[in-house]
Formats: structure tokens, C-alpha cells, sequence
């Protein structure tokens, strides 16, 4: 059973910072990563996709993978308090495709 | 990104009946789609995935007599939970990949908040 590992938090950052969020995972083989954002009550939007080894930038937001650690990790610029929400690391299972989920690190920035 | 419609949004129900649950691709024809349910303060678990034309595939533990799951055309999943209890009370989600893209991002439906009194 594969296993995808996060730090239920709160995570607590002030606006303006760096919210840094990590996630490691059990399986080798895993090639597809994901970070998902949660509002409470609602379903999941993506946020970051990751495929390869390395750094992924998209505004404000950061996906770092590093494999050989079976490390994701996602770092949010000038955080807003809009940002706070449950980020959700997921990674691919099986050859159709259904996500594994870690738990989820609750983020909240401060004004 | 691809839209995945989900639907009711939220029902209520009394323990014993029956509640079904919409899933439509609205922009692309999904051959798989996937149901979760989330707990509260707990991550998404699949509880089954659900191919076009065929029977869905359940993950263990999951009751495949009381979730039923029929995928009849490429842009539509219904789980219908039959004779529902309390404890089936939950936040139900879809998802849906585009077709052609691999095993890349997927997309979610709004999700369904049931809860059964």
C-alpha cells in the first residue's frame, strides 16, 4: 500500500512570508505528484503538478521533487490570508490513475 | 482545466433510503472516473473506480452492494448509496482526467455533503 506522508500542522505564517509544505512518499516508482488546495466544505482544486526532479514555478507558487529523497515539497510566496487552506500532496496509484493522498497540511496566514 | 460537475451539492436524508450522486465530465468524455469520501478532518480516501461499460472496481472495505456505481455513457457516473445509515454520513467527491493526457492532473466534481439523520 503506498504511502503519502504530510505534517498535519497548523502550519501558521504570517502574510507576506514563505509557507513552506512537505511531503514524502513510499513508493519509488511514483512518477506523477500533486498539490492540491482544500478550502473547508469544499473539494480539492489543483494547485501545483510535478513530474520531474527539480523545481516548478508558477507565480507565487514552488513544487521542488527530489526522488532519490521521495520528497515533494511546495513553498508559497508572499503569502496572502487567502491562502490558508488544507494543502493536499497526492500521488498517482495503479495504471488508471486513482490519486493517494496524504492527509494534508493546514495552513494559516496571519494578517 | 477540465470541469467536472457534480451533483446535488448537498442532501440530507433519513437512514434507510437511498441517495444518488451525479458525476459529469462537461467538456470531455471520461472513460474512468474516480469517488472518494472524506471524513471530517481526514484526507480523501478512494472508495472505488468507476470505468465506462464495465463494472466499477471497489477498494477494499468499500461495500460494493451498498455503492453502487454505474457509469453508463462516457460524460456520466452516478453512486447511488443504498439504505444509508448515519455513519454513511460524509463529504463525497468525483474526479475525472482528460482523456489523452496520460497520467497527468485530474479534476474534481464540488463534492456532496450527505448527511443521514
Amino acid at each position: 500500500q503506498k504511502e503519502v506522508e504530510q505534517n498535519s500542522g497548523p502550519l501558521s505564517v504570517p502574510e507576506g512570508a514563505i509557507a513552506s509544505l512537505n511531503c514524502t512518499y513510499s513508493d519509488r516508482g511514483s512518477q506523477s505528484f500533486f498539490w492540491y488546495r482544500q478550502y473547508s466544505g469544499k473539494s480539492p482544486e489543483l494547485i501545483m503538478s510535478i513530474y520531474s526532479n527539480g523545481d516548478k514555478e508558477d507565480g507565487r507558487f514552488t513544487a521542488q521533487l527530489n526522488k532519490a529523497s521521495q520528497y515533494v515539497s511546495l513553498l508559497i510566496r508572499d503569502s496572502q490570508p487567502s491562502d490558508s487552506a488544507t494543502y493536499l500532496c497526492a500521488v498517482i496509484e495503479g495504471s488508471q490513475g486513482n490519486l493517494i493522498f496524504g492527509k494534508g497540511t493546514k495552513l494559516s496566514v496571519k494578517p | 482545466g477540465a470541469v467536472v460537475s457534480q451533483h446535488p451539492s448537498r442532501v440530507i436524508c433519513k437512514s434507510g433510503t437511498s441517495v444518488k450522486i451525479e458525476c459529469r465530465s462537461l467538456d470531455f468524455q471520461a472513460t474512468t472516473m474516480f469517488w472518494y469520501r472524506q471524513f471530517p478532518k481526514q484526507s480523501l480516501m478512494l472508495m472505488a473506480t468507476s470505468n465506462e461499460g464495465s463494472k466499477a472496481t471497489y477498494e477494499q472495505g468499500v461495500e460494493k452492494d451498498k455503492f453502487l456505481i454505474n457509469h453508463a455513457s462516457l460524460t456520466l457516473s452516478t453512486l447511488t448509496v443504498t439504505s444509508a445509515h448515519p455513519e454513511d454520513s460524509s463529504f463525497y467527491i468525483c474526479s475525472a482526467r482528460q482523456p489523452g493526457t496520460g497520467l497527468t492532473e485530474a479534476f474534481f466534481g464540488q463534492g456532496t455533503r450527505l448527511t443521514v439523520v
